[in-house]
């Protein structure tokens, strides 16, 4: 079956401390994209990337960094940096970046992230 | 920037009662996007409008290019279907979706 996983679903960390979340997808997607989402408030996108070895800064990257080694991995690492990282997260990857949003994207299953 | 703006924010129906929900956004766009999320946090892309008006099963999602709206419609509306559904647009030449907050609809058996 194709489409795209995150682990873990639920992830706690301590205050200070970098957190890694995981997303793969075997879609053979060349875009894929961390968005962030907090209560009452739409998905905001942090980073996203159109192809191996280059992505680019949304609208909220501070305290967050990514990397793209691989076409099916996308990982994003919160960092202490991040004031307020408690949220849920949602990975997603489209075939390929389309200026104009005409591309479908395709969501993983989240991960929910708690800071104690 | 896009101002996204859904209504209304909660919806609760009873089950086989017709569904809409709206959205409204400030610039001009070149695609529109509704999307389903499921108590879980999974979201599922449900259509992709530029113009004009889609359907699938019972579900159908209208534009209006001119007056900046779109309606997204269920019909014989059923428990299964209780869920957040999200508006997102992207303008010209620009390939980042704004989303709208969404609208929590809950049917009721």
């Amino acid at each position: 079956d194709g489409g795209i996983t995150q682990s873990p679903k639920y992830l706690f960390r301590k205050e200070g401390q970098n957190v890694t979340l995981s997303c793969e997808q075997n879609l053979n997607h060349d875009a894929m994209y961390w968005y962030r989402q907090d209560p009452g408030q739409g998905l905001r996108l942090i980073y996203y990337s159109q192809i191996v070895n280059d992505f680019q800064k949304g609208d909220i990257a501070e305290g967050y960094s990514v990397s793209r080694e691989k076409k099916e991995s996308f990982p994003l690492t919160v960092t202490s940096a991040q004031k307020n990282p408690t949220a849920f997260y949602l990975c997603a990857s489209s075939i390929d970046l389309s200026a104009g949003g005409l591309n479908e994207q395709f969501f993983g299953p989240g991960t929910r992230l708690t800071v104690l | 920037k896009n101002e996204v703006e859904q209504s209304p924010q909660n919806l609760t129906a009873q089950e086989g009662e017709f569904i809409t929900i709206n959205c409204s956004y400030s610039v001009g766009i070149s695609a529109l996007h509704w999307l389903q999320q499921h108590p879980g946090g999974g979201i599922v892309s449900l259509f992709m409008l530029s113009s004009g008006k889609k359907k699938h099963g019972r579900l159908i999602a209208t534009i209006n290019i001119q007056e900046k709206h779109s309606s997204l419609h269920i019909t014989a509306s059923h428990p299964r279907d209780s869920a957040v559904y999200i508006c997102a647009v992207a303008n010209f030449g620009n390939e980042k979706l704004t989303f709208g907050t969404g609208t929590r609809l809950t049917i009721i058996p």
